[in-house]
């Protein structure tokens, strides 16, 4: 167990829809980094949060968006969705903004499967 | 960025050491080389990380090679567990604008019972 959690694990929906993953991260983590896996993009980095800030982005598309609370859990919102966007979102969490240090180390959740039909 | 090169997949058999090569031939003085893996239906964890010399923790050891372009995962006893996708991920310690990781496509590892 990471103690990163993700919410929901399993979500199904359809095409033009808006749905909203939801991460918490490890305990005093500051850091939320969002990233998607599909079949034929493999693990791709989308958008990272620190301490309530965006701090980097990825390929995240326009329809995206994500955003960190004061409490430091982290919502990444999709809209419009489309059948490629279907497809597993992880969240990961670390202590830090960023670097290659031990404590840089990047916890991931079990991730949210998303299915648009 | 620089890139790593692994191979797509490799097999072991059970109670076996393995060696993981990943190739970095641009890695620059400041890249640190992660190792992460991600065990079936399950999100990426992180196995072991080094700069230069080699490491060891209770997952797996690094061995790093002296010009930095290359380095090897050694699982030194291959449990079905340890079945999973290696990657091999180069992360700059300088402290930039953020710190993605940086995904390839790794290699699958099976193992045999």
């Amino acid at each position: 167990d990471s103690g990163v959690t993700q919410t929901p694990k399993h979500l199904i929906t359809a095409t033009g829809q808006r749905v909203t993953l939801r991460c918490s991260p490890r305990s005093g983590d500051l850091s939320v980094y969002w990233y998607q896996q599909s079949l034929d993009q493999g693990l791709q980095f989308l958008i990272q949060y620190y301490n309530g800030e965006e701090r980097a982005k990825g390929n995240i598309l326009e329809r995206f968006s994500a955003q960190q609370f004061p409490d430091l859990h982290s919502e990444l919102n999709l809209s419009s969705l489309e059948l490629g966007d279907s497809a597993l979102y992880f969240c990961a969490s670390s202590a830090s903004r960023g670097g290659g240090r031990i404590e840089d180390t990047q916890y991931f959740g079990p991730g949210t499967r998303l299915t648009v039909l | 960025d620089a890139k790593t090169t692994q191979p797509n997949s490799m097999e072991s058999n059970e109670e076996e050491p393995v060696h993981l090569p990943c190739n970095h031939s641009t890695i620059s003085g400041t890249d640190y080389i992660h190792w992460y893996r991600q065990l079936p239906s399950q999100g990426p964890e992180y196995v072991i990380h080094g700069l230069t010399s080699n490491v060891n923790n209770r997952m797996a050891s690094l061995a790093i090679a002296e010009d930095r372009k290359s380095s090897t995962l050694i699982l030194h006893r291959a449990t079905l567990r340890d079945a999973a996708v290696y990657y091999c991920i180069l992360r700059d310690k300088k402290k930039s604008s953020g710190d993605k990781l940086t995904f390839g496509t790794g290699t699958r590892l099976a193992v045999r019972p």
